[in-house]
Order: C-alpha cells, then sequence, then structure tokens
C-alpha cells in the first residue's frame, strides 16, 4: 500500500533559521512527488514536483530534492511569511493510469517568527 | 483566471438533511477530484472524474455521490449527513495528460451537528 509520511508534525523557525522537512514515501513505482502549501482556510496551492532521485528543483527560499525514499524540502534563511502547512503527495504508476491519483502526507505546520 | 471555485464556502447542516457542494473549473481540464482533509489526517481521496460522464470511487466514497455531466463541473452529493462528514471539502482539478500537478480550490467547510 503506497504511504507518505511527514515530519516534523510541526516546526518553529526564528526568521532567518533555514531548517529542512522531510516527506518519507513508500510506493510501487514513483511518477511523481508533488509538494504543496497551504494556507490557513485556503486551498493547497502547487509548488514543485520532482520526478526521479537526485532530482532538485528551487523557487525563492524552498528548494525540494528526492532520493529513492524521501524527499526534503529545504528552507533557507526562512521570513515570516512563508509560514504555512506544507504538504507532499505521491503519483504511483498505478495511480496514473487510475485518474491520477494522489496520495498525500499529513503535513508539516512550519511557523517563522520575526 | 478564476482556476477552480466552489461554493458555498460555509455550511451547518443538520443530521440527515442533504446537500450539494458545487465545483466548477476553468482551465478545460478533464479531471476533476473531491477530497476531505480532517485535522491531521491529511487529504484523503472522496471520488474522481477522467471526463464528462466517467466517475469512480477514491478512498473514502461512503456517503457520498458525485456526476460529471460537463468538462466544467463537478458536484460532490451528501445524503442523510452524519457528524462523522464533518470536515474541510476540497475540489480539485488536472490536466490528466502526463505527470501533471492538481490545482485546488478554497475548500467548503461543512459542520454538521
Amino acid at each position: 500500500e503506497d504511504q507518505v509520511t511527514q515530519s516534523p508534525e510541526a516546526l518553529r523557525l526564528q526568521e532567518g533559521e533555514s531548517s529542512s522537512l522531510n516527506c518519507s514515501y513508500t510506493v510501487s513505482g514513483l511518477r511523481g512527488l508533488f509538494w504543496y502549501r497551504q494556507d490557513p482556510g485556503k486551498g493547497p496551492e502547487f509548488l514543485f514536483t520532482l520526478y526521479s532521485a537526485g532530482e532538485e528543483k528551487e523557487k525563492e527560499r524552498l528548494k525540494a530534492t528526492l532520493t529513492k525514499k524521501e524527499s526534503f524540502l529545504h528552507i533557507t534563511a526562512p521570513k515570516p511569511e512563508d509560514s504555512a502547512t506544507y504538504l507532499c503527495a505521491v503519483q504511483s504508476i498505478l495511480n496514473y493510469n487510475q485518474g491520477g491519483k494522489l496520495i498525500f502526507g499529513q503535513g508539516t505546520e512550519l511557523s517563522v517568527k520575526p | 483566471n478564476a482556476g477552480v471555485t466552489q461554493t458555498p464556502k460555509f455550511r451547518i447542516l443538520k443530521i440527515g438533511q442533504s446537500m450539494t457542494l458545487q465545483c466548477t473549473q476553468d482551465m478545460n481540464h478533464n479531471y476533476m477530484y473531491w477530497y476531505r482533509q480532517d485535522p491531521g489526517m491529511g487529504l484523503k481521496l472522496i471520488y474522481y472524474s477522467v471526463g464528462a460522464g466517467i466517475t469512480d470511487k477514491g478512498e473514502v466514497p461512503n456517503g457520498y455521490n458525485v456526476s460529471r455531466s460537463t468538462t466544467e463541473d463537478f458536484p460532490l452529493r451528501l445524503e442523510l449527513a452524519a457528524p462523522s462528514q464533518t470536515s474541510v471539502y476540497f475540489c480539485a482539478s488536472s490536466s490528466g495528460t502526463g505527470v501533471t500537478p492538481q490545482h485546488f480550490g478554497d475548500g467548503t467547510r461543512l459542520s454538521i451537528l
């Protein structure tokens, strides 16, 4: 059974204090791993898609990396506006052929204090 | 560009009542999805559709029904609402071509009392 586990559940940082969020997954053939940002009262907002081990993608202070078992979302010198819940999701080969279904982790709630 | 629009944003129902959550997208996406999000549980797929007239069950379909008569609209029907259906409901869409991200609406917050 496909599974996604994110850690930590919550992370509190001071402004400028870099850190990483983890997404561990078990899946029967990975087609893609997605990172989303979710602000309170809003829907998830797409950030990145990673397709294969070794791939990296960057956007402003965020960098996502992928290995065969996990993905990391690195946040460099975070600002208060980076505070949000970050969601990880995987799409397996089986789910790709079944409407492109995603399996989501439970999310990491990031709080960045000034 | 509106993207995915959900209505209503909030609703309170009594046990046993029925309602329809509306979802429409203007991106001409073939694939549409309904999720529920409960605290600490992540997003769970309720139903999905790969095109007009085609729907299928996700992980947690019990107590819900869907229809897809047009590309744009994908309503979710709750029959005989139960307290366990108190949740935040998200609709999403994707183009369905290749490994493409899903784009989400801002949700409907539903309480059943």
